[in-house]
């Protein structure tokens, strides 16, 4: 099966600077990699996704790069807010198949 | 449009009982998923229904929990004999193929979750 590894496990960057998570997949057959956001005590969300055919995407600040021969994908985020403050979760598998998640980056944007 | 819902929000129960956790989808979509998540942890995949498919249970810890998806609507949960280890947030989402109003295709929309405690 999948397996997923996300790094690092928490991330602690000034206000204003960007930020980095890096994730890992195992199975070269999975096509859909999303990123979500969970804050605390609430439900994850759906930031960002790309899928195999593309090894880039933007959206205003987030952007998600792939790297389908070394199997790895990367969450970017510029000028960092506190309100970005959260887990982030990387994902691996196949659209609209169960996915794999990774073990989660808690991000803290000091002021 | 309604999100996924899951109810209880919060259950607590001695160790030993059984628990029944249930989630309703957001109308139209086709696939229905559980996970669980322990305290600081990632989302470790419980089950996946599709339509009238069979279920893809791997993701099942042991033969003590079981799913149940009825109508291809609800679903519900069940743990039986419950132990201090099964204590998390269990989360359950749905997607669609472009079916659901209003959603996008494939995304992964999540419940709120049921926070379970075994005492």
């Amino acid at each position: 099966g999948e397996n997923v590894e996300q790094h690092p496990s928490t991330l602690s960057v000034q206000e204003g600077d960007s930020a980095v998570i890096k994730c890992t997949y195992s199975d070269s057959a999975s096509n859909y990699f999303p990123w979500y956001k969970q804050e605390l005590g609430k439900r994850p969300q759906l930031i960002i996704d790309i899928r195999s055919n593309v090894g880039e995407k933007k959206d205003q600040r987030i952007a998600v790069t792939l790297n389908k021969t070394a199997k790895h994908f990367s969450l970017h985020i510029t000028e960092t807010q506190p309100e970005d403050s959260a887990v982030y979760f990387c994902a691996a598998g196949n659209a609209g198949n169960m996915l794999t998640f990774g073990g989660g980056t808690r991000l803290m944007v000091k002021p | 449009g309604a999100g996924v819902s899951q109810s209880p929000s919060n259950k607590v129960t001695e160790k030993g009982k059984d628990v029944e956790l249930r989630c309703d989808p957001i109308s139209g979509h086709t696939a229905l998923y559980w996970y669980r998540q322990s305290l600081g942890q990632g989302l470790e995949f419980l089950i996946y229904f599709q339509g009238n498919s069979a279920p893809d249970k791997s993701g099942l810890p042991s033969d003590r929990f079981s799913a149940e998806r009825t109508g291809g609507s609800v679903s519900t949960l069940t743990i039986q004999r419950t132990q201090q280890e099964d204590s998390a947030v269990y989360l359950c989402a749905s997607s669609s193929y472009g079916r659901g109003r209003g959603t996008k295709p494939y995304e992964q929309y999540f419940g709120p979750g049921t926070r379970l405690t075994v005492t």
